[in-house]
């Protein structure tokens, strides 16, 4: 089965602009799913598709992707986006899946 | 509005079988287009998808666990349930049950979690 590779921690001043990178082989074939994870909570869908957002998301979020390597960028964040962010996509092996290893977000 | 939540014991010994089942409310599981299943997370680690189950029953595994996975849906009771059998202390994790959206071809994504349980592998 294929790995997705994600940077264990990135900061971001408030109000600034920051972009969490997702890197993998099954990101050729397939669309990276971004969750967010609050401390204690369970994950919670942020970006799903080409550059989807499901009800309730701020438009902050926003998701691209090119090659290999997915990306979520939040635009303003705010002290509320401190959390645990995680991809996934499906597995170069079709009917799997695949988690990255998650990027720790630090809003300064 | 659907609400998934685990429950199952929080305690379970080395080499038995953990059994968890997650009970759907405000909503029904038998909806065709979604898959359900199940995903974990390890004292402070990362994720990790055990298996899923679609609408007609098939069932689709992470391959360095397909051997002691199971995943059952009874759409009668609105449940669906993971067995992991000859667990150990490497099982010990929160455990996460989420509706999965396998609809689109070139995307899967989970997008309704339940609040997770932990289980705790220890004699």
């Amino acid at each position: 089965s294929s790995e997705l590779t994600q940077d264990p921690a990135v900061s971001v001043a408030l109000g600034q602009t920051v972009r969490i990178t997702c890197q993998g082989d099954s990101l050729r074939n397939y669309y990276a799913s971004w969750y967010q994870q609050k401390s204690g909570q369970a994950p919670v869908l942020v970006i799903y598709g080409k550059d989807n957002r499901p009800s309730g998301i701020p438009d902050r979020f926003s998701g691209s992707s090119s090659g290999d390597t997915a990306s979520l960028t939040i635009t303003g964040a705010q002290a509320e986006d401190e959390a645990d962010y995680y991809c996934d996509s499906r597995d170069t092996s079709a009917n799997s899946v695949v988690f990255g290893g998650g990027t720790k977000v630090t809003v300064l | 509005q659907l609400q998934l939540q685990e429950s199952g014991p929080g305690l379970v010994k080395p080499s038995e079988t953990l059994s968890l089942t997650c009970t759907a409310s405000g909503g029904s599981i038998s909806r065709s287009s979604y898959s359900w299943g199940w995903i974990r997370q390890p004292p402070g680690k990362g994720l990790e998808w055990i298996g899923s189950i679609n609408y007609s029953g098939s069932t689709f595994y992470n391959p360095s666990l397909k051997s002691r996975v199971t995943v059952s849906v009874d759409t009668s009771k609105n449940q669906f349930s993971l067995k992991l059998s000859s667990v150990t202390a490497a099982d010990t994790a929160v455990y996460y049950c989420a509706r999965h959206d396998t609809s689109g071809y070139l995307n899967w994504y989970f997008d309704l979690w339940g609040r997770g349980t932990l289980v705790t592998v220890s004699s």
